[in-house]
């Protein structure tokens, strides 16, 4: 079947700090990857995606791989801030499908 | 830049009560979602809606759930009979096409059922 796979939370970090978020997949056919973001009280907002093997998407600083070989997109980013502090969703969804398929969440929490 | 916007933010409800959430998707898309997130769970797609019709449902989307889109901008989700177990948080999203297009999420409507 299709599935998202993430890290279990709370990641604390301090400010600065380098932030890596795994994510692994399994789907039934060729799938499109995203990132999104949940901050406090909000709804979630698309951060980045990537449509085909060995793309990368990237935005605000982060950034993730699409590894077919090892059906993984983990999320980097170099040096995290306060501002981060939010929950970050792995999501699939394949070319014929009208849905997405979303990880648990894992939760950021950054220390100054 | 245009949102997704969904009322109320919070909804709490008597069980066996009908319940609509409300939702008005960003002006020209023309795919329209309902997700639900049980606290502590996952994000779990309910259903799809393209050109008036549902395209797609889960086997959460029992016949206890509908969806209207009843005029040019709003899009409701219907549920009939409510049960405690459809506490949950309830995001509406849409996007421009269907397929691997993303999806523009509201912030959500917290269903509480007592």
């Amino acid at each position: 079947g299709n599935s998202v796979t993430q890290m279990e939370g709370p990641v604390t970090l301090s400010e600065e700090a380098f932030l890596t978020i795994n994510c692994t997949y399994t789907a039934t056919g060729y799938p499109s990857l995203f990132w999104y973001v949940q901050y406090p009280g909000e709804g979630l907002q698309l951060l980045l995606k990537a449509t085909k093997a060995d793309d990368k998407g990237s935005n605000k600083g982060f950034e993730a791989t699409y590894r077919k070989e090892t059906t993984s997109f983990h999320l980097e980013k170099g040096s995290v801030q306060v501002s981060d502090s939010a929950v970050y969703f792995c999501a699939l969804t394949l070319y014929n499908f009208n849905k997405f398929y979303f990880g648990s969440g894992t939760k950021l929490n950054v220390k100054p | 830049e245009p949102e997704v916007t969904q009322t109320p933010s919070h909804q709490v409800t008597q069980m066996g009560q009908e319940v609509i959430l409300r939702c008005v998707p960003i002006s020209n898309h023309l795919y329209f979602y309902w997700y639900r997130q049980i606290l502590g769970q996952k994000v779990e797609f309910l259903v799809s809606f393209y050109n008036n019709e549902i395209s797609e449902k889960s086997e959460i989307f029992d016949d206890q759930f509908s969806v209207e889109r009843p005029d040019g901008s709003n899009f409701t989700l219907k549920i009939r009979s409510t049960k405690l177990e459809d506490s949950a948080m309830y995001f509406c999203a849409s996007s421009e096409a269907g397929g691997d297009q993303p999806q523009h999420f509201g912030d959500g409507t917290r269903l509480s059922i007592l």
